[in-house]
Formats: C-alpha cells, structure tokens, sequence
C-alpha cells in the first residue's frame, strides 16, 4: 500500500532563512507526487506538482525515486509562507485514481 | 478559479439523528468528487469517491452504509452519516475535478472549506 511520511509536523524557520519540508512516499509503481498548502482559515490548495517541474511562490520539489523523496525547498523563507504544507501521492487503483495526504507539516516562519 | 462549496459549515447533532452534508461545484461541472475525513493532528483520509451517476467507491475500512454518497449530477455531491455517533465527529471534506482538466498527467482537486461535524 503506498503511504506518505513527513516526518516533521512543526518547523520554524526565520524569515530570509532557507526552508526544506521533507516527505517520504513508499509505492512500488511509478508516483505522481504533489504539495499541497492551506493558509490560516484558507481551504487546502494546490501548490505544485512534480510532472510540471514548476517554481510556485519559490517553492520548488525534486523527485528523487533512489531516496523516494519529494522534498519541497525554498531559498528565502518568507512571513506569508507560514502554513499547513501536506504532500501527496497519486495512485492509480482498480480503474480509478487515489491520492493519499501526509500527515502535514506546519510552517512557522519569524519575523 | 475553480470553486467548491461545502454545507453547513458547521453542524452539531444528537447521537442516532442523520446528517446530510453537501459538495458543490460552483463554476465547474465535477464528474468526480472526493470526500475525505480529517481526525484533530492527523492527515485528511480519503473515505469514498464518487462518481457522477454511478455508485460510489468506498475505501477500505469505511461503510458505506453508515456514509451513504449521492453524487445526483455534475456539481452535486451529498454525504450523509447516518445514525450518526460520537466517534463520527470529525472534519469532513470534499474536494473536485474538473471534467475538463484534461487526464494523464494533469489531475486538480479543488477543495471545500469543510465541514464540522460534532455528535453529542
């Protein structure tokens, strides 16, 4: 069964600080990997997408299948980027799509 | 953007009463739509998919008797927790696709606000 890890559910960094949100994934096929934020009283969203290979607000991922990793870097913490980060992982079962959530890790960023 | 509504917000019900909590696709048609459960600390578990006029798909472990789905047409999706108990309380939340964001590898979920559900 394919299973999301972030191992750490608090990480306070200071503004201008570098910033590393870590996930794990365990799944024997080929993963789709995303982050996704949600905001102080904000619904959950999207924020990138490992196919895309995209820059969101800073925030880049790299997926590295020999450590089965999806960490989510930023150079330059910043106070508006404290929030819920949760990685994800997409999987195709059985005829339909499946994605399952990390426990979430909480970005506290200080001025 | 992409806009999902979730109702009530906020609901408080005795224990054995039912409740019926709406997903709606505002500005999208949704042939897709997920329901997820969000314990205090603990990740978002998805507990069904539904599919727009067919049966919906329940995770392992969830009953689908107990959380009945109706997903009646492309912007409506109903989950309703019958005979409701206190271990029910939780966060519940539903996000969308949409049909028309393309397959492969593009796939968005447009989430809900939630809804708290709290069983005296």
């Amino acid at each position: 069964a394919q299973r999301v890890t972030q191992p750490e559910k608090l990480l306070s960094v200071f503004k201008g600080a570098p910033v590393e949100l870590k996930c794990n994934y365990s799944y024997s096929g080929s993963p789709e990997l995303f982050w996704y934020v949600q905001y102080s009283r904000q619904r959950l969203q999207l924020l990138l997408r490992h196919i895309s290979r995209e820059s969101i607000k800073g925030f880049t991922a790299d997926l590295n299948k020999g450590e089965t990793s999806f960490h989510l870097k930023k150079p330059f913490a910043q106070e508006e980027d404290s929030a819920m980060y949760y990685c994800a992982l997409k999987v195709a079962s059985g005829g339909y799509q499946k994605v399952t959530f990390g426990i979430g890790t909480k970005l506290q960023v200080i001025p | 953007g992409a806009v999902v509504s979730q109702h009530p917000s906020r609901v408080i019900c005795k224990s054995g009463t039912s409740v019926k909590i709406e997903c709606r696709s505002l500005d999208f048609q949704a042939t897709t739509m997920f329901w997820y459960r969000q314990f205090p600390k603990q990740s978002l578990m998805l507990m069904a998919t539904s599919n727009e006029g067919s049966k919906a798909t329940y995770e392992q472990g969830v009953e689908k008797d107990k959380f009945l789905i109706n997903h009646a047409s492309l912007t409506l999706s109903t989950l309703t927790v019958t005979s409701a108990h206190p271990e029910d309380s939780s966060f519940y939340i539903c996000s969308a696709r949409d049909r028309n964001s393309g397959g492969g590898f593009i796939y968005e979920q447009f989430f809900g606000p939630g809804t708290r559900l709290t069983v005296l």
